[in-house]
């Protein structure tokens, strides 16, 4: 099924280890997205990027790094994990707006991250 | 600061009822957009409006826009059990699309 997929779903971390989560998006979208949930306040922009080799500071960026090594992938690494960082990370991708026209993103599932 | 703020932050209806929530916003938007997402799920796309537009329509949904107040409506009508979710409100203030996001508002449909 084409979409964006997020592995893992759940993660347990203990403060101070690292992690990668993946997204993998297969509709050829040049935008990619990070956000993070929180109860009570929505989604907050991570980081971005605009095509491949490309990466953007979002909204929250402090504490993340991101790559884009590959059209269709879009990883989010954390260093060393604090509690703060507990929450769901969404991986969203989109068309291109100014030359493909603003469409809505896709979203994957996300990944529920507990941080103790 | 959040960008848009939705209104009700909750809502309770009963099938058939019409459900309405409010976005308002507080810079010029390119577009706005609605997304649902149910428990423990991505968010889904529902409708995009763009600024210059003032109402559009998606079966039984109705959006309008009114970029003098800086608010935007969602219209559920006919309300099911199924359209229990969370509905969020995000928009675009430049051409590069990034989406800023409202808190969200938590609609219960009872059979």
């Amino acid at each position: 099924n084409a979409g964006v997929t997020q592995t893992p779903k759940f993660r347990v971390l203990k403060t101070g280890q690292s992690m990668t989560l993946l997204c993998a998006q297969d509709m050829n979208h040049e935008y990619m997205y990070w956000y993070r949930q929180d109860p009570g306040m929505g989604l907050r922009l991570i980081h971005y990027s605009v095509g491949e080799g490309t990466t953007a500071k979002g909204e929250v960026p402090d504490g993340y790094n991101v790559s884009r090594l590959k059209k269709q992938n879009f990883l989010l690494g954390l260093e060393s994990a604090a509690p703060s960082q507990t929450s769901v990370y969404f991986c969203a991708s989109s068309y291109h707006p100014r030359t493909e026209g603003m469409d809505g993103y896709t979203f994957g599932s996300g990944t529920r991250l507990t941080v103790v | 600061s959040q960008q848009g703020e939705e209104d009700p932050q909750a809502l309770s209806i009963q099938e058939g009822e019409n459900a309405t929530m409010n976005c308002s916003y507080k810079t010029s938007i390119n577009n706005l957009q609605w997304y649902r997402q149910n428990s423990g799920r991505g968010l889904v796309h529902l409708i995009l409006i763009r600024s210059n537009e003032r109402e559009k329509h998606s079966g039984r949904l109705r959006v309008t826009l009114d970029t003098s107040k800086k608010s935007s409506s969602l219209l559920i009508t006919a309300s099911r059990a199924a359209d229990t979710a969370s509905y969020f409100c995000a928009m675009t203030t430049d051409s590069w699309g990034k989406l800023q996001f409202g808190a969200g508002t938590q609609v219960v449909v009872t059979p």
